[in-house]
């Protein structure tokens, strides 16, 4: 499949700050989508992105569908401590067909 | 409760044992998947299966044997797995294959294989 480039690998930040994360590919993508894994527990979908440009938000986080269509981001606004736990982006191109294409995660630790 | 349930939630198997994994899914889906996590590495995807029909194989080993009775059921059957093959196995489904690239993912079973 597809490599995609995610970063930060991880983020130890206090709880009230932003937080910030992209991912970025070589190849272009149809759909990105951003998923959060709490300890324990399968990947929880956050945002579907479906069209380049495209800006969406959940309560206090924003994604942003890349006009290259490269690459996409997903910040997180005054953080709390259930933030914690690690993020997913995910893209879907026509050529791997219905397939997702997994970034490796980006770990975030939230202290009070 | 995402609507797809795994169990076990924990397996220990040793290489000559044969084990199986279950994931239902409540959803009124039509596509189920198997990924496989391991640390440090992004989700694989190891076997899709759409109305039943097993659509996609990634290359998995034959020790890996997936079931598909119906829409709402999935299986791994395990066989002489090796220590590698440690990992938490995921379920996940989605109303179509892939056309939206949602997945709702179970909360995964943990194997080790000693």
């Amino acid at each position: 499949g597809q490599q995609l480039n995610q970063s930060p690998q991880s983020m130890f930040i206090q709880e009230g700050e932003d937080v910030s994360m992209n991912c970025t590919s070589s190849s272009i993508f149809n759909t990105w989508l951003w998923y959060k894994q709490d300890p324990g527990e399968g990947p929880v979908l956050l945002i579907a992105l479906y069209k380049a440009g495209e800006l969406t938000s959940n309560g206090r986080l924003t994604a942003q569908f890349g006009i290259t269509r490269k690459d996409s981001f997903l910040n997180i606004s005054a953080s709390i401590p259930s933030d914690v736990g690690i993020y997913f982006c995910a893209g879907q191109s026509g050529n791997s067909g219905y397939a997702l294409n997994f970034g490796k995660g980006t770990s975030l630790l939230v202290t009070p | 409760e995402t609507g797809v349930t795994q169990t076990p939630r924990h397996l220990v198997m040793g290489m000559t044992n044969k084990k199986s994994l279950k994931c239902e899914q409540h959803l009124g889906h039509n596509a189920m998947y198997w990924y496989k996590q391991s640390a440090k590495k992004p989700l694989e995807l190891m076997f899709v299966y759409n109305f039943k029909e097993q659509t996609e194989n990634n290359s998995v080993p034959s020790r890996f044997s997936p079931e598909c009775p119906n829409s709402s059921h999935l299986f791994l059957h395990l066989h002489t797995l090796q220590p590698e093959d440690s990992a938490l196995y995921l379920c996940a489904s989605s109303r179509g294959q892939g056309a939206s690239g949602e997945l709702f993912f179970g909360e995964g079973s943990r194997l080790t294989v000693l």
